[in-house]
């Protein structure tokens, strides 16, 4: 079975900073997609950016951007000058590219804090 | 263009009394996701659509919990009867099934249930 783990379950930035986020995974499949979602105080949870596994080139979002590492299966999400917007949860999500196996899995989440 | 759309966005109800949880996904979207988010088990999938015909049911807690996707643009989760141990926040999600739109799972708002 696929799991996620975020080993950092607080972080904290000063505004303008950049911080980055860690997302480590285990699987046994090649194919598969990885999201990071934010989720602000109201609980939504909103995509922040995607990558999948196929591609090797990082996916950037504006401010975010993630370093992916297939081999190391580690899945990392850097915001660069960091707003205090971006204070929120963020959860890192693995789902599999398999047929009929539309299932996200997330870690538990990092609670990021922006300082001014 | 409208997202996914639920409600009702709060509510507080008795134990034994029934629970319904309603969700209208975004139009064209051929996938419909019910997760469950609590502090002890974090977010987990319940049950998931496609076309209307439930796929993978096996996150459904117990026999409490029903869901029914009758048409395309909308879908309701109930419980009953309610217990305290199903306060969470509920997520309806859903996702397009053609392959340019990149598997994301897009999640509405959320329905916080306080059961009491």
């Amino acid at each position: 079975a696929q799991t996620v783990t975020q080993s950092q379950p607080e972080m904290s930035v000063q505004e303008a900073e950049t911080v980055t986020l860690s997302c480590t995974y285990d699987t046994s499949e090649s194919d598969y997609y990885l999201f990071w979602y934010k989720q602000p105080p109201s609980r939504q949870m909103i995509l922040v950016i995607r990558q999948e596994a196929y591609k090797q080139q990082n996916a950037t979002e504006n401010r975010f951007s993630v370093n992916f590492q297939k081999a190391a299966k580690s899945f990392s999400l850097k915001i660069s000058d960091s707003q205090l917007g971006d204070a929120a949860m963020y959860f890192c999500a693995y789902r599999s590219a398999r047929l009929n196996t539309d299932k996200l899995i997330f870690g538990t989440g990092t609670r990021l804090q922006v300082f001014p | 263009d409208a997202g996914v759309i639920q409600s009702p966005r709060h509510e507080v109800t008795e134990m034994g009394q029934e629970v319904t949880l309603r969700c209208k996904p975004i139009s064209g979207h051929d996938y419909l996701f019910w997760y469950r988010q609590t502090m002890m088990r974090g977010l987990e999938l319940l049950i998931y659509f496609n076309n209307n015909v439930p796929i993978d049911d096996s996150g459904m807690p117990e026999d409490r919990f029903s869901a029914k996707m009758p048409n395309a643009s909308f879908s309701t989760l109930k419980i009953q009867p309610s217990e305290p141990r199903d306060s969470a926040v509920y997520f309806c999600a859903s996702r397009s099934g053609r392959a340019i739109s990149g598997n994301t799972i897009y999640f509405g708002e959320g329905s916080w249930l306080t059961v009491v």
